[in-house]
């Protein structure tokens, strides 16, 4: 099974900031990742696949970059509608994993 | 854009059974693959489940195998998963999800099911 560590577990930031987060896997994706953000009472949704393939609708303010088994995901000028968790998640290899999850709350 | 929506969570004892159902609207249902994710309260994102459009295809990561049923009617745009022997650590909201190029990008809104005598 492919784990995926997801680093910072949570970061406190604040409107305006640019705030990077990491999720290293156990072995290379092949580029089969995804990030998705959840807020509270809330179903995930869909950031970007593909490592950095914005999904339809996201703002550009978010970006993913990486390769082989580091990928990261970017959100520059941070705002008040970002304060979310974010998961990220391989698709490359069964059993399908996610990161633990990167919690961005106001500093 | 289409639609998920989840039924059938609740309130069981230990060692019991459970079905939920999964309803798709606004898109063609047989030619997707749908999954089942699930969270634990205060917890992360577990996948738990995928079949294919034709349910040629099914998989379950080795922690719920044997006890967690996928399976699904295109007839009626309903995917269900059934759980038996059910454990406190299922304790969870279970998220529908369809998948396309390996990508979750539709979510139901997700439904409970607590685990407690």
């Amino acid at each position: 099974d492919i784990q995926i560590a997801q680093s910072p577990s949570s970061v406190s930031a604040s409107v305006g900031d640019r705030v990077t987060m990491t999720c290293r896997a156990s072995q290379g994706l092949s580029n089969w990742l995804a990030w998705y953000q959840q807020k509270p009472g809330k179903a995930p949704k869909l950031l970007l696949h593909y490592t950095s393939t914005l999904h339809t609708g996201v703002p550009s303010r978010f970006s993913g970059s990486g390769s082989g088994s580091t990928f990261t995901l970017t959100i520059n000028s941070l705002q008040p509608e970002d304060f979310a968790t974010y998961y990220c998640q391989q698709s490359n290899s069964f059993p399908l994993t996610f990161g633990g999850g990167t919690k961005v709350d106001i500093k | 854009e289409g639609q998920l929506l989840e039924s059938g969570g609740g309130l069981v004892q230990p060692g019991g059974s459970l079905r939920l159902s999964c309803t798709a609207s606004g898109f063609r249902f047989s030619t997707y693959a749908i999954n089942w994710v699930r969270q634990a309260p205060g917890k992360g994102l577990e996948w738990v489940s995928e079949i294919s459009g034709s349910s040629a295809e099914i998989y379950y990561p080795d922690s719920v195998k044997g006890r967690f049923t996928i399976s699904r009617d295109n007839s009626k745009n309903t995917v269900y998963l059934e759980i038996t022997r059910l454990r406190a650590e299922d304790t969870a909201t279970y998220y529908c999800v369809r998948q396309v190029l390996r990508v979750f990008d539709i979510w139901g809104q997700g439904t409970m099911v607590i685990v407690s005598p």
